[in-house]
């Protein structure tokens, strides 16, 4: 159950795309089509952005996209707005009803 | 209006026990499979461990088990955390949240701090 790897941090100017990485393995991201991404403004508890790799809850803007290839998963940002300065976590199901998370990227919008 | 409400933190000396409570509203909370997520300060989320509607499974990340037990009431919509033996690096907020049908955790409580020192 090691944490999935992610970027530190990513950044663009608003109305630019940015793309954050969420690295695993085939036992967690390479095997589940359960990655999911949360955004976490400081001092709030962490939303819900994408499910099942590709998906979007109701009231999520379509500028969020997610994506996955093999063991590697990834949330798109397009047409950033200064509202999506955030820390971002991917997580994936990791068998058996456990979990992981990533290490979280810091996405700056300059 | 779903809400999850957290409670039972506070400061606790290394070595001790403490029991976090996670009170439910908005749905049907029995059927509903719930977890709880920590996060240390200023460090990333940690998932801790999930249990379903009945009671029948739980499961929990490799480096707490043991110390830690998740439990639930449902007559009192009711989610538990039992930690014990507690370290310093338990410190942390400590947030319930519900997992949805698509295997996202679609809501979550406030978080409650849990801090562990002398």
């Amino acid at each position: 159950q090691s944490a999935l790897t992610q970027p530190p941090s990513a950044s663009g100017s608003p109305g630019q795309s940015v793309a954050i990485s969420c690295t695993g393995t085939g036992s967690d991201v390479g095997a589940y089509n359960y990655v999911s991404w949360y955004q976490q403004h400081p001092g709030k508890a962490p939303k819900l952005m994408i499910y099942e790799v590709t998906k979007r809850p109701s009231g999520v803007p379509d500028r969020f996209s997610g994506s996955k290839s093999g063991n590697t998963a990834s949330l798109t940002v397009s047409g950033l707005q200064a509202e999506d300065e955030a820390d971002y976590y991917c997580s994936s199901n990791a068998g058996g009803h456990t979990y992981v998370f990533g290490t979280g990227t810091k996405v700056t919008v300059l | 209006e779903v809400q999850l409400v957290e409670s039972g933190g506070g400061l606790v000396q290394p070595g001790g026990s403490l029991r976090l409570s996670c009170v439910a509203s908005g749905f049907t909370f029995g059927i509903s499979w719930m977890g709880w997520v920590r996060q240390a300060p200023g460090k990333g989320l940690e998932w801790v461990a999930n249990i379903n509607g009945d009671e029948s499974q739980t499961t929990y990340v490799d480096s707490l088990k043991g110390r830690f037990t998740v439990s639930r009431d449902n007559a009192k919509n009711s989610l538990y955390l039992q930690m014990n033996s507690l370290r310093a690096d338990d410190t942390a907020v400590y947030y319930c949240a519900r997992w949805g049908v698509n295997a996202g955790l679609d809501f979550w409580g406030q978080g409650t701090l849990v801090t562990v020192s002398s």
